[in-house]
Formats: structure tokens, sequence, C-alpha cells
């Protein structure tokens, strides 16, 4: 079976830096791009970037370029997301999806990580 | 950056009613539009795919149309596990984007 296995929930102060994790469970992910997508508390889908599993390609929205990192380990079909330096307006539920091509939807979603940033 | 705007924002519906979704693109794009439903505490479910494709283990009752800049999301006869919100997304060019959502509640 198909899964995206996402990292748990993480409480973190503002300033530090935090890295949350997605793995391709049941396949693997080396020929599938994996997205990014946050939901701030009770708001909509906001799409953050995309790597592709292969060769790292990544691309990001202008949103987000600079304020998050995204990359891969192929070897070991999991991507990530990783911040140097949290803001409380980080606080969110951040999902991982799985696209075939650049031009496709979204087909298989993770569980979903929430990270919470308060002092 | 393709801007989408989904009406309404919220609808109030009973059930076995006929559900009409649209979502507007800023510019031209396509058929690179999909259609997700996202219940309460639970990860986003793509239930249309290319404007109009159908999806195996989605109810027929859910259905889509449309191209270019214009686009529709119908749910006929509506059921009470249908509350949820549902999202538009264009992946015809990078940033992906979508739309603000439409959350569906039944009476």
């Amino acid at each position: 079976e198909v899964q995206l296995v996402q990292s748990g929930a993480e409480v973190k102060k503002p300033g530090e830096s935090l890295k949350i994790s997605c793995k391709g469970s049941g396949h693997r992910l080396n020929n599938y791009w994996i997205g990014w997508v946050r939901q701030m508390p009770g708001k909509g889908l906001e799409w953050m970037g995309i790597i592709y599993l292969g060769d790292s390609d990544t691309r990001y929205s202008p949103s987000f370029q600079g304020q998050v990192t995204i990359f891969a380990d192929k070897s070991i079909s999991t991507a990530y997301l990783q911040w140097s330096s949290l803001k409380a307006s980080d606080t969110a539920m951040y999902y991982c999806a799985r696209m075939a091509t650049l031009t496709s939807n979204f087909d298989y979603w993770g569980q979903g990580t929430l990270v919470t940033v308060s002092s | 950056e393709i801007v989408l705007t989904q009406s309404p924002d919220f609808q109030s519906v009973t059930p076995k009613e006929k559900v009409t979704i649209t979502c507007r693109a800023s510019q031209s794009i396509g058929s690179s539009l999909h259609w997700y439903q996202q219940k309460p505490d639970q990860s986003p479910k793509v239930i249309i795919k290319y404007a109009s494709q159908s999806l195996s283990g989605v109810p027929s009752r859910f259905s889509g149309s449309g191209s270019g800049t214009d686009f529709t999301l119908t749910i006929n006869s509506l059921e009470a596990e249908d509350a949820a919100t549902y999202y538009c997304h264009q992946s015809s060019s990078l940033p992906h984007t979508f739309g603000q959502g439409t959350k569906l509640e039944i009476k």
C-alpha cells in the first residue's frame, strides 16, 4: 500500500531550527515529486514548494523562497522541510504529497505534521 | 502566479441537493485543474483530476467540468458524508496554487 509517513508533531520556540520529514512507505519515491503544503489554523491550503527525489530538482513558491529549505535523501525515499529560525507565524499543519509529474495532481498525501511555535 | 478564486466560500445545503462549486483562474490553465476534498482533521483527498477525470473509489455523484479559466465541481444528490471543504488546485505553471476553499455544511 502506498503511504507517505510524516514525522510527529513538534513544539518549538521562536528562533529555533526544525526539520520535518516525509517518507515513502510501500514504494520508492525516486521517480516522483514530493510537494509541501501549509495549512495555518482554520485556513486554506498553500503550496510551498516541491522536490524531485531522483535528482533533488527543487522549486519554491516565491512566498516561501528563503523562508524554508526543501531537500531529500533518495536512498531512504525521504523528503524534508527545514527552518533555520522559526517564527510564531510558522505555526501550522504541514502536509507532504506525491505528484507524478510537475503538471499532475497530488495523488497521495501524508498525515500531516503539526508545528507549534510559541514562547 | 496564477490566482484561483472559488465561489461560494461557504454553502449550507440539505441532503439530496445538487451542489455546484466554481473555480476561476486568473489566466488560462487548460485542463490542469484538480479538485480535493478535506474533511475535518483529515488530509486532503483528490476527487477529480484534470478538470473532469473521475477517480477510482470516488463516488460517481462527484463530477467536474471546464477548461481554460472557468471550472465547476458538481455534487449530485449530496450525502451527509460530503460535509467538507473543497479546494481547486492548478498545476499548469509554477508555483502551483490552490483556491481559497469552499466549505460545505450539511443542514
